[in-house]
């Protein structure tokens, strides 16, 4: 079982839909997660960074962590054509040295 | 603030030959992470470097190194290349790995 699941889609909503992506994860030392949204042939550019549990909202991206539940949430509003790409989520614990990815949510938003 | 860069973008070679990639990070950024992604197996960790040392390492053959310059800028080193190893190679830094981790463009990798 890996330690990050997340569904690899593809995903395709219309324009203007609340789009929600999901992961869930086994290691419950993990303490920081992060979002990051990867355009086709670029490097992942960082969304969203929460430690611990709780919502984070940043315009139309909205992050919540479940701890409890070992589960991660990123909810797009009013969902844009620009906003499709492929979503990572990713996640560390304390003291670890690096970031546990999951495989990728691929995203289309139809106009 | 200037971001992530990693030279060359693109490089093809053949089975057999080295290759050495190169990564500068942000300003003031003393932890740089390497990975590979393709598209079986999404994004794998290879190694962290603060402060000219190794760190940690993820479950790479020894034909994978790297290594990180008193400046910060951070080379990584793949031997005796393999099909396998076509990929896109990506640079991370941040303060500290727990740290937001921004990534640069990365450097994709073709073996044939």
């Amino acid at each position: 079982q890996k330690e990050v699941e997340q569904d690899p889609g593809p995903l395709s909503v219309p324009e203007g839909a609340i789009v929600s992506l999901n992961c869930t994860y086994s290691n419950s030392a993990f303490q920081y997660f992060m979002w990051y949204r990867q355009y086709s042939r670029k490097g992942p550019e960082l969304l969203m960074y929460t430690y611990s549990s709780g919502n984070k909202e940043d315009g139309r991206f909205t992050a919540q962590v479940d701890k409890s539940s070992k589960y991660i949430s990123l909810f797009i509003r009013d969902s844009q054509p620009s906003d499709s790409a492929t979503y990572l989520c990713a996640m560390i614990g304390q003291g670890a040295q690096k970031l546990v990815f999951g495989q990728g949510t691929r995203l289309t938003i139809n106009p | 603030k200037a971001g992530v860069t990693q030279t060359p973008r693109y490089l093809i070679k053949t089975r057999g030959q080295q290759v050495t990639l190169s990564c500068s990070p942000i300003s003031g950024h003393r932890s740089v992470s390497w990975y590979q992604q393709t598209p079986g197996q999404g994004l794998q960790f290879l190694f962290e470097y603060f402060s000219e040392t190794q760190r940690n390492k993820g479950n790479f053959p020894g034909r994978f190194s790297g290594r990180q310059f008193s400046n910060s800028r951070s080379e990584m080193n793949v031997s005796t290349l393999e099909l396998g190893d076509s990929a896109l190679y990506l640079c991370a830094s941040s303060l500290d790995p727990h740290n937001e981790q921004f990534f640069g463009p990365g450097t994709r990798l073709t073996v044939l």
